[in-house]
Formats: structure tokens, sequence, C-alpha cells
């Protein structure tokens, strides 16, 4: 099993809706959980951290966390064309910059007009 | 501020051939790491310098190595290259708590 999971998609919204991505991770011990965002052909950038249970909101964009459970998702509201990309989940098992985070293989968005 | 600098963007090897690359983090960024990219494999962690010490070793094997310097730049070098290895490799800047900050990328192709 991969240390952290994701659903390749591509997952397709049409604009204005609420895209759903969502982030499943095998260690009980992970304590930070960051979203990325990837533009084909451009590198990650950071979208969110979250580190406790429940919703954590920036925006457009919440991150809900369910440590029972072991799954983080991005729930991204009024959709654009411009969030069309690649988001990446990534965990860590610590808080500190020694831990290094492991990612997954990313969800493909697609939002269309 | 500057970002991330990798260097170079493009490069095309052959098989056997040996590359370095080059990454100069965010000035104050003292922790940077390596991963490469591919569309089967995702991001996958090479390791990690921290004041120039090698502080985190991800699951490659010894052809790829790397260093970092008293000033926080930072080289990989990949000797005796494999098909398999043709990636993006990326360079990530960090102060330390948490939020990375991903270079541009230098795209190997292998051939």
């Amino acid at each position: 099993q991969k240390e952290v999971e994701q659903n390749s998609g591509p997952l397709s919204v049409p604009e204005g809706a609420i895209a759903s991505l969502n982030c499943t991770y095998s260690d009980r011990g992970s304590q930070s959980f960051f979203w990325y965002r990837q533009y084909s052909g451009k590198s990650p950038e950071l979208i969110m951290f979250i580190y406790s249970n429940g919703d954590k909101e920036d925006g457009r964009f919440t991150a809900q966390l369910n440590k029972a459970s072991q799954y983080v998702s991005l729930l991204i509201r009024d959709s654009q064309p411009s969030d069309s990309a690649t988001y990446l989940c990534a965990v860590k098992k610590g808080s500190g910059g020694s831990y290094i985070p492991t990612f997954g293989r990313g969800t493909s968005l697609i939002v269309h007009p | 501020k500057a970002g991330v600098t990798q260097t170079p963007r493009y490069l095309i090897k052959t098989r056997g051939q040996q590359v370095t690359l080059s990454c100069s983090p965010i000035s104050g960024h003292r922790s940077v790491s390596w991963y490469q990219q591919t569309p089967g494999q995702g991001l996958q962690f090479l390791f990690e310098y921290f004041s120039e010490t090698q502080r985190n070793k991800g699951n490659f094997p010894g052809r790829f190595s790397g260093r970092q310097f008293s000033n926080s730049r930072s080289e990989m070098n990949v000797s005796t290259l494999e098909l398999g290895d043709s990636a993006l490799y990326l360079c990530v800047s960090s102060f330390g708590t948490g939020e990375l900050f991903f270079g541009e990328g230098s795209r190997l192709t292998v051939l």
C-alpha cells in the first residue's frame, strides 16, 4: 500500500461548482498535511497546510482533516478554469523541518467553462 | 525576494554519462532537498541537506549523490545514467518548518 494515495483523475467539474479532492495516508502517526498545486509544465506551489482535525479555510479553499479515518481533503468553491491543475497531497510525520513529506501522485482537476 | 534557481533547465545525455545539476535556494534557507518527478512514480524524495550535512536520504541507488556548500547552494550528481533516470529533477528550498519552495526544475532526458 502506497503511503499517500490520491485518485489520479481527471476530476472534471463545471465552472462555479465545488471541486472535492481526497487523499488518504497509511501512517497513523502523521502530523502535518499539505496541499500543493502544480500547473502543467510548472513546479508545485503550496496552497494550504493543516495540522489539526477539522476544517481550515483560506479564501475559496478549505482543507479538511480527519486523523481517525486517515484522510485529508481539499475543497475548492466556485471553481474557475484557472484552477485546472494537478493537486498534490503531502504528509509529514512531524511538524519540524527534519521530517520529509511524502507526496501522493496527484489528482488532475479540469474545470470547464 | 528571489526564488529557487536551478540550472540547467533542460539537458540531454546518453546512457553511461554523468550529469551535475545545480540549485541556489532562497536566501536564508538552509535546507535544500532534491526530488525526482516522473509520470509513473510522481514525486520521489532523493535527499535533503541542511547546513552542508545530508540530513535525510531517500531510496535511490548510490549513483545519485549530492552536496551542499557553505552558501547553501547545492548540487546533485547522477553517474552512469540509465534510460529510467529521465525525469524532472526538482530542487526544494525550505526555511525549516513546513512550506517547501520548489525550483522550476531541471528536465533530464537520457537517450
